[in-house]
């Protein structure tokens, strides 16, 4: 069964490095989103992609936040200088388009430590 | 702004019994997803329920949608312990494709032998 794929599982890194968050969505899926879990928190949008530009984005996806789709397999959420207050567990999913029952797909996730 | 409330947060029932997990959302949007997560996993899909009335069942979980009430139940019948997770639900606005889920806080269900 098709599913989304993440990279890295878990990350660390240093507050004000750069990391990159890597995605491979369902193939014939064309939204794609990006979410994040603090933990022991609920589960918070932080942008929806469709056709190579920004559908919508929640007000935690400020400056410092980028995405992109490289290539036409991978989805990447960029954080520029990372602050303690991102660390969380990072969920992509994706969705099909033109379906009325549009179940978003989640990947396994990326837990992001920022110290 | 679409707010999303799941009661209880915390559940521990016994092996066999039933209960009822409930989800008030803010929105006229009538498309309506539960999700379960096992610790440190991510979110598998469980319904998605898209009109007043929806009903849907699958093993020992069943979901139903009250669009007018702006609720959805979550029913386990004669829970076993491989039920033990966090439940969300999940609401979008129905406008258009691709829309943002809004999460409730989870209903972390313990199912005790």
């Amino acid at each position: 069964e098709p599913e989304v794929t993440q990279t890295p599982s878990h990350q660390v890194t240093q507050m004000g490095q750069e990391v990159i968050l890597r995605c491979v969505p369902i193939s014939n899926h064309l939204y794609f989103y990006w979410y994040r879990q603090i933990l022991g928190q609920k589960v918070e949008f932080l942008v929806s992609f469709y056709n190579n530009e920004i559908s919508e984005k929640s007000e935690i996806f400020d400056d410092q936040f980028s995405v992109e789709r490289p290539d036409g397999s991978n989805f990447t959420l960029k954080i520029r200088s990372t602050k303690l207050e991102d660390s969380a567990m990072y969920f992509c999913a994706s969705s099909e388009v033109g379906q009325y029952q549009e179940t978003q797909y989640f990947g396994p996730g990326t837990r992001l430590l920022v110290l | 702004e679409l707010k999303v409330e799941q009661n209880p947060l915390f559940l521990s029932m016994q092996e066999g019994k039933n209960y009822t997990i409930y989800c008030n959302y803010s929105t006229t949007s009538d498309r309506l997803y539960w999700y379960r997560q096992d610790p440190g996993k991510s979110l598998e899909s469980l319904f998605v329920l898209l009109s007043n009335g929806a009903v849907k069942q699958e093993g020992r979980l069943m979901a139903s949608l009250d669009t007018k009430a702006r609720l959805s139940t979550l029913h386990i019948t004669a829970a076993v312990h491989d039920l033990s997770a966090t439940y969300f639900c999940a609401v979008d606005r129905g406008e258009t494709s691709g829309s943002r889920l809004t999460f409730g806080e989870g209903t972390q269900l313990t199912v005790n032998p």
